[in-house]
């Protein structure tokens, strides 16, 4: 298995471009996540999703559309960049509500000039 | 949402010495997980542990959910445990919660 994977590893943006950022698991997992963090912080949740078709809002939504049309695929997408959206993206992925560990991608390193 | 205290936030060590980091959530969970980001910036799954204790070789973590609070101990510490320990929890909601992680440099 090669788990939750990521892409692309490192990218920049200028003020105003959209880009996807892409993110697949082959674990079979009903729950995916978007989490960014910032430099010295922890991890704050983006959007998640509980199962194709099914998305909702996280701690900090704005300025960035996920949709999730597979059980594999959990694109995240932003609209309109802005130098607050450089951050470190991360992908994570769960079999199911109580159903323990939470796995992670490699990260997406996303620079808005 | 549950809030999650981790301490101390920074912790120089010598190599060979052991540490015991803290976290405190705020209510009861069904989730507790303790990562290790490396300086490269990868998350490691370290333990998951709502309630108990487990041991991975020098590793060893014990949650007592009763008293809403965790501990990660490192024994014999080694330059490649640096990085920074984040303790996650979740609760009724479907994701976890991240404390701001502790940052240990483990020098030669």
């Amino acid at each position: 298995n090669a788990g939750v994977t990521q892409t692309p590893k490192f990218r920049i943006l200028k003020i105003g471009q959209s880009m996807t950022l892409q993110c697949a698991q082959d674990m079979n997992h009903n729950y995916m996540y978007w989490y960014r963090q910032d430099p010295g912080m922890g991890l704050k949740l983006i959007y998640y999703s509980v199962g194709a078709g099914i998305t909702d809002k996280g701690e900090v939504p704005n300025g960035y559309n996920v949709s999730r049309s597979t059980t594999e695929d959990f694109p995240l997408r932003l609209e309109l960049a802005a130098p607050s959206q450089t951050s470190v993206y991360f992908c994570a992925s769960r079999r199911g509500q109580g159903a323990g560990e939470q796995y992670f991608g490699p990260g997406t390193r996303l620079t808005v000039t | 949402g549950i809030q999650v205290e981790q301490s101390p936030p920074d912790l120089i060590l010598q190599e060979g010495a052991n540490s015991t980091l803290r976290c405190n959530f705020s209510d009861s969970v069904n989730n507790l997980q303790w990562f290790h980001q490396n300086p490269w910036g990868q998350l490691i799954n370290l333990f998951y542990i709502p309630s108990g204790t487990k041991q991975n070789g020098r590793l060893s973590a014990t949650t007592v959910a009763t008293e809403r609070y965790s501990l990660l101990y490192i024994s014999s510490s080694q330059t490649t445990d640096s990085g920074v320990y984040f303790c996650a929890v979740q609760n009724s909601g479907y994701a976890l919660n991240f404390g701001k992680g502790t940052s240990l440099l483990v020098t030669p």
